[in-house]
């Protein structure tokens, strides 16, 4: 099966300055890479996506890239705000049984204090 | 689009009963449903992938047996924690994938269920 590392898993920084969350699959055979952002007690929220056949995609302050010869992928948060506050997943998704199964990271606490 | 509407939010239940958690896609036709257990400040656990009409596939070390899960239509997926102990305990979350949608799925909002 898929195993997902995800680090760090707290991440403080500043009001503005950028956020960088790191991911490393094990399974070459995963092919689509989403990141999802929880906010206490509420469900994940798919933020962005990237699939195999792409190395960087990107949406206003959210960029992701993916290393598909070393096994990673990356989000990237520039500009942050407080209200990015919140824990972000990041998942490997295979094929398997028949059916696309996602493997969570642990995820990664990004703290923005103002 | 993409709703998914997770039903009870919060529950509380005795040692011994069991709960039921219903998982229904909205606004679109869920082939496949995912339910997931996370414990706090933890990731999602996957425990079964659920696939409208046939049998869930458990995870490795998820009990079939005290975690019922029934897709038995294309916007409804419920997981039944039979004979709940305090360990049972915990934020049970389902995903739905949207017809046509090979990878991407859409959470509910999660059921907080305390076991007393």
């Amino acid at each position: 099966g898929e195993n997902v590392e995800q680090h760090p898993s707290t991440l403080s920084v500043q009001e503005g300055d950028s956020a960088v969350i790191k991911c490393t699959y094990s399974d070459s055979a995963s092919n689509y890479f989403p990141w999802y952002k929880q906010e206490l007690g509420k469900r994940p929220q798919l933020i962005i996506d990237i699939r195999s056949n792409v190395g960087e995609k990107k949406d206003q302050r959210i960029a992701v890239t993916l290393n598909k010869t070393a096994k990673h992928f990356s989000l990237h948060i520039t500009e942050t705000q407080p209200e990015d506050s919140a824990v972000y997943f990041c998942a490997a998704t295979l094929h398997s049984g028949g059916s696309y199964i996602p493997t969570f990271g642990r995820g990664t606490s990004l703290i923005v204090h103002p | 689009g993409a709703v998914v509407s997770q039903h009870p939010s919060r529950v509380i239940c005795k040692s011994g009963t069991s709960v039921k958690i219903e998982c229904r896609s909205l606004d679109f036709q869920a082939t496949t449903m995912f339910w997931y257990r996370q414990f706090p400040k933890k990731s999602l656990m996957l425990m079964a992938t659920s696939n409208e009409g046939s049998k869930a596939t458990y995870e490795q070390g998820v009990e079939k047996d005290k975690f019922l899960i029934n897709h038995a239509s294309l916007t409804l997926s419920t997981l039944t924690v039979t004979s709940a102990h305090p360990e049972d305990s915990s934020f049970y979350i389902c995903s739905a994938r949207p017809p046509g949608a090979r990878t991407e799925a859409f959470f509910g909002q999660g059921t907080r269920l305390t076991v007393v």
